[in-house]
């Protein structure tokens, strides 16, 4: 069975301090893809990022960043100098399989992050 | 910028009544999905849809729900007799995935319908 668990349920945060969410996955699958959304106090989902299970480079883009290690089945999502406009809660997600698999997204309970002025 | 729409944005409903919650998914996008959120609670799967019929469905996904794209353009999600416990967020989302490895594809979610059975 696949499952995705981030085990903080909410963080707080000051102002331009550096935030690391973790996201620990479960799967049998070799092939298999990990997302990232955000969903802002607005409701909708807004898609991060995705790597497969191929690639364990770690990606940076502007002030994000995401670490993933498959030895310890990992995809932990780091904000740099975090922002009040990054309070939203952050789920991270896995879509396993290749032919057969319909793509759908086994999301992690969330995590709440909250940066305070 | 290409979007997922969803109307309405928010549904009002009583227990026992049927609803249609409806979506526009992007247009050059091949695979449709309807994901629910409970207040509060994580995002879970209800139901995938690829060339005109179901390619999987979740537990939840009983005989009380349906799916259908009428045309070239909606996709809706249907609930026959609503129950106090379907009062969630209900998100459509698509991709330009095609038959082979649609995991690799990264979904587009609408705003979504809050639906509220009262």
């Amino acid at each position: 069975a696949q499952k995705v668990t981030q085990a903080q349920t909410e963080i707080s945060v000051v102002e331009k301090e550096d935030v690391t969410l973790d996201c620990v996955y479960e799967t049998r699958d070799t092939t298999y893809y990990l997302f990232w959304y955000k969903q802002p106090p607005s409701g909708e989902l807004v898609f991060l990022i995705r790597r497969n299970s191929f690639d364990e480079q770690n990606e940076i883009s502007g002030r994000y960043s995401w670490n993933f290690q498959k030895s310890t089945s990992s995809f932990n999502f780091t904000i740099t100098a975090s922002q009040v406009v990054d309070s939203a809660v952050y789920f991270c997600a896995l879509s396993g399989g290749i032919s057969g698999n319909t793509g759908k997204l086994i999301f992690g309970q969330g995590t709440t992050l909250q940066v305070k002025p | 910028e290409p979007e997922v729409t969803q109307t309405p944005s928010h549904q009002v409903t009583q227990m026992g009544q049927e609803v249609i919650l409806r979506c526009v998914p992007i247009s050059n996008h091949l695979y449709f999905y309807w994901y629910r959120q409970i207040l509060g609670q994580k995002v879970e799967f209800l139901v995938s849809f690829y060339n005109n019929e179901i390619s999987e469905k979740s537990e939840i996904f009983d005989d009380q729900f349906s799916v259908e794209r009428p045309d070239g353009s909606n996709f809706t999600l249907k609930i026959r007799s609503t129950k106090l416990e379907d009062s969630a967020m209900y998100f459509c989302a698509s991709s330009e995935a095609g038959k082979i490895t649609p995991s690799s594809y990264e979904q587009y979610f609408g705003p979504g319908t809050r639906l509220t059975v009262t």
